[in-house]
């Protein structure tokens, strides 16, 4: 069974960082590209970063371009994002998902709360 | 950016009766050599989203055949044929064509 379990979710003050961690597992991690995507609190979906499943090709939207950055693992099977300079508008859930262009499995997600 | 404009922002059906979300692109959503990345979600009251179809009109395994897809170039559209209890949720398309990638407002449907 595919699975995506992200962690690392929390508060944190305005100007801060914070690290994400999404774990896979049930499938072949190093053959799919990865994304996350995120949802602000009754809002819509907005796509945020992905990666290419090899990590050597790497896309961002506009909004947090220059203050994430996506990586992965292929030894471990784990996708990061590093999120810093963070600022009000950034608090959503923020949802793993397997592939890029048609994604298809999302975890449960996790909170990031940025606020003073 | 691709917008993606979705209509109705709300959608009140009867059970067992069809209903329909149209989802409407600023450019076309054709991808050379690879087809049109056109894809629609449904996110169930406290959960993820789930996928239903990809490009345009490929069912996901597990999705019944109530729910179908059509479409092309900026123009799309969902159709259940028959609404159950369970497909109470919000609906979002999504273009996987272009980056950035966007996603639809999205279309809430509930039962009258």
């Amino acid at each position: 069974e595919v699975q995506v379990l992200e962690s690392g979710g929390g508060l944190v003050q305005p100007g801060g960082s914070l690290r994400l961690s999404c774990a896979a597992s049930g499938y072949t991690f190093d053959r799919f590209d990865m994304s996350w995507v995120r949802q602000a609190p009754g809002k819509g979906l907005e796509w945020v970063s992905g990666i290419r499943a090899s990590g050597f090709e790497t896309f961002y939207a506009d909004s947090v371009k220059g203050r994430f950055t996506i990586t992965r693992d292929n030894s471990k099977n784990t996708l990061d994002l590093q999120m810093n300079s963070l600022r009000g508008e950034d608090t959503a859930v923020y949802y793993c998902v397997r592939g890029l262009r048609a994604p298809d499995y999302w975890g449960q997600g996790t909170l990031v709360t940025v606020s003073s | 950016d691709v917008v993606m404009t979705q209509s109705p922002l709300s959608l009140p059906v009867t059970l067992g009766q069809p209903a329909s979300i149209s989802c409407r692109s600023s450019q076309s959503l054709v991808y050379s050599g690879e087809g049109t990345y056109l894809n629609w979600f449904l996110q169930r009251p406290g959960q993820s989203p789930r996928r239903l179809i990809y490009m345009v009109s490929n069912r996901d395994s597990g999705v019944p055949d109530r729910f179908s897809g059509s479409g092309s170039g900026t123009d799309f559209t969902l159709t259940i044929s028959r609404v159950e209890a369970e497909d109470v949720g919000i609906y979002f398309c999504m273009q996987g064509t272009h980056w950035p990638l966007t996603f639809g407002g999205g279309t809430k449907v509930e039962i009258k």
